[in-house]
C-alpha cells in the first residue's frame, strides 16, 4: 500500500463545473495535509492546507479533511481551463512536519 | 520578494561523474528541503536542513549528500552518476520548518547519459 494514493486521471470536468480531487493516507500520525498544483513543466505550487478535521475554504478552492478515515480532498468550484494541471497531495508523516510524502498526482483537465 | 533560487536549471552530465546543484531559499527561511521528481517514482524526499543540521533523510543511496551553509542556501551531491539518477531536483523552502507547507523552486533538471 502506498502512504499516499490518490486517482492518477485524468479527471475531465467542463469549464464552471465542480471538479473533485480525493486522496488517502495510510499514516495515522500524519499531522499536515497539502494541496499543490503542477502545470507541465513548471514546479509544485502550493493552494491549500489543512490541519484540523473539517473544512477550509479559499476562493474557489475548498479542502475537506477526515483524520478518521483518513481521506483528504479537494474542491475547486466554477472550474476554469486555466486550472488543468497536476494537483499533488501531500502529507506529513508521523516524523514530523519537515517530511512531504506525496501522492503520484492527479491529472485535471478542465474543457470549454 | 524573491522566491526559491536554484541554479543550474539545465545540466548535462556523464555516467560516474558528480554533480552539485544549489540553492537559495526564500530569504528568512530556515527549512530547506530536497525532493527528485521522476515519471515513474513522482515526488521523492531527499532530505531536509534546518541551521545547516540534517534533521531528516529519505530513502536513497549514499551517493546523495547534501549540507547548508549559514546563510541557509543550500547544495546537493550526487556522486558516481546512474542513469537513473535523471530527474527534476526541487528544493523547497520553509519558514516555520515546515508546518506551513514548503515554497518549491523551479528545479534544476539533471539529464546523466
Amino acid at each position: 500500500q502506498k502512504e499516499v494514493e490518490q486517482n492518477s486521471g485524468p479527471l475531465s470536468v467542463p469549464e464552471g463545473a465542480i471538479a473533485s480531487l480525493n486522496c488517502t493516507y495510510s499514516d495515522r500520525g500524519s499531522q499536515s495535509f497539502f494541496w499543490y498544483r503542477q502545470y507541465s513543466g513548471k514546479s509544485p505550487e502550493l493552494i491549500m492546507s489543512i490541519y484540523s478535521n473539517g473544512d477550509k475554504e479559499d476562493g474557489r478552492f475548498t479542502a475537506q479533511l477526515n483524520k478518521a478515515s483518513q481521506y483528504v480532498s479537494l474542491l475547486i468550484r466554477d472550474s476554469q481551463p486555466s486550472d488543468s494541471a497536476t494537483y499533488l497531495c501531500a502529507v506529513t508523516g508521523s516524523g514530523g512536519y519537515n517530511k512531504l510524502i506525496f501522492g503520484a498526482g492527479t491529472r485535471l483537465a478542465v474543457h470549454p | 520578494k524573491a522566491g526559491v533560487t536554484q541554479t543550474p536549471r539545465y545540466l548535462i552530465k556523464t555516467r560516474g561523474q558528480q554533480v552539485t546543484l544549489s540553492c537559495s531559499p526564500i530569504s528568512g527561511h530556515r527549512s530547506v528541503s530536497w525532493y527528485q521528481q521522476t515519471p515513474g517514482q513522482g515526488l521523492q524526499f531527499l532530505f531536509e536542513y534546518f541551521s545547516e543540521t540534517q534533521r531528516n533523510k529519505g530513502n536513497f543511496p549514499g551517493r546523495f549528500s547534501g549540507r547548508q551553509f549559514s546563510n541557509s542556501r543550500s547544495e546537493m551531491n550526487v556522486s558516481t552518476l546512474e542513469l537513473g539518477d535523471s530527474a527534476l531536483y526541487l528544493c523547497a523552502s520553509s519558514l516555520l520548518g515546515g508546518e506551513e507547507g514548503y515554497t518549491f523552486g523551479s528545479g534544476t533538471r539533471l539529464t546523466v547519459v
